[in-house]
């Protein structure tokens, strides 16, 4: 059974680096499929950050394009994701998740807050 | 402004069935593949239908998804206060190139 796990700092401070992890067990990282990276401030939607396949292959929503960076390593079977210059408008919870070639997450990590404020 | 929209709620007694929208445009769900997700507060989102019509492992076939033109639907027949949830739609959009969500619907089973 596939299994994520999101982790990291749960406040950041303005203009810094945001920067979590996601560790995934059940499934080699290495095997196949994109793996992602999805956000949701509290009280509203879904929006996707972006996608990396295990090649290091990345699809980036292109209004986050400038400010993100996610990244794979085989090794430890992790995705990370990095969001710079953060305001309070990247307060959200953030989920990692494995995508399907048919535009779908078919597994979700339980996701984690993250506040940016001072 | 979501890319694909959905009505921000609906209503349905138990036991009935209701149906949500998701209107898109030509290059999102006119080209690809629809899915749809729901989400109980405070929970990750959890796949209910994919590629227009199939439904996961254990999701029982009172989830029913379908898709024509640039809109889908889900259905969902014998309503139970269990369905109360969000619910969201979601493809690939290939002008913007990205994975695009509609702005979802709130169920609630009075």
């Amino acid at each position: 059974q596939v299994q994520l796990q999101e982790s990291g700092p749960g406040l950041v401070k303005p203009s810094e680096i945001l920067s979590l992890t996601c560790s995934v067990s059940g499934y080699s990282i290495s095997s196949g499929y994109y793996w992602g990276w999805i956000r949701q401030p509290p009280g509203k939607g879904l929006e996707w950050i972006g996608n990396i396949y295990h090649s290091g292959d990345t699809q980036y929503n292109p209004s986050l394009r400038s400010r993100v960076t996610v990244s794979v390593d085989t090794s430890k079977n992790q995705l990370s994701l990095k969001l710079s210059s953060v305001s309070a408008a990247d307060t959200a919870v953030y989920y990692c998740g494995r995508f399907r070639s048919d535009g779908y997450f078919d597994y979700w990590g339980q996701g984690t807050l993250v506040t940016v404020s001072s | 402004q979501s890319v694909l929209t959905q009505p921000p709620s609906v209503s349905a007694a138990p036991g009935q069935k209701v149906t949500i929208s998701c209107s898109g445009s030509s290059s999102n769900i006119g080209d690809n593949y629809v899915s749809w997700y729901q989400q109980f507060p405070g929970t990750a989102p959890k796949l209910l239908i994919y590629d227009n019509n199939r439904r996961p492992s254990g999701i029982p076939d009172r989830f029913s998804g379908s898709k024509s033109g640039t809109s889908a639907t889900l259905g969902i027949t014998g309503l139970q206060t269990g369905d109360e949830a969000d619910y969201y739609c979601t493809t690939w959009d290939d002008s913007l190139s990205t994975v695009v969500f509609g702005g979802g619907t709130k169920l609630t089973v009075l």
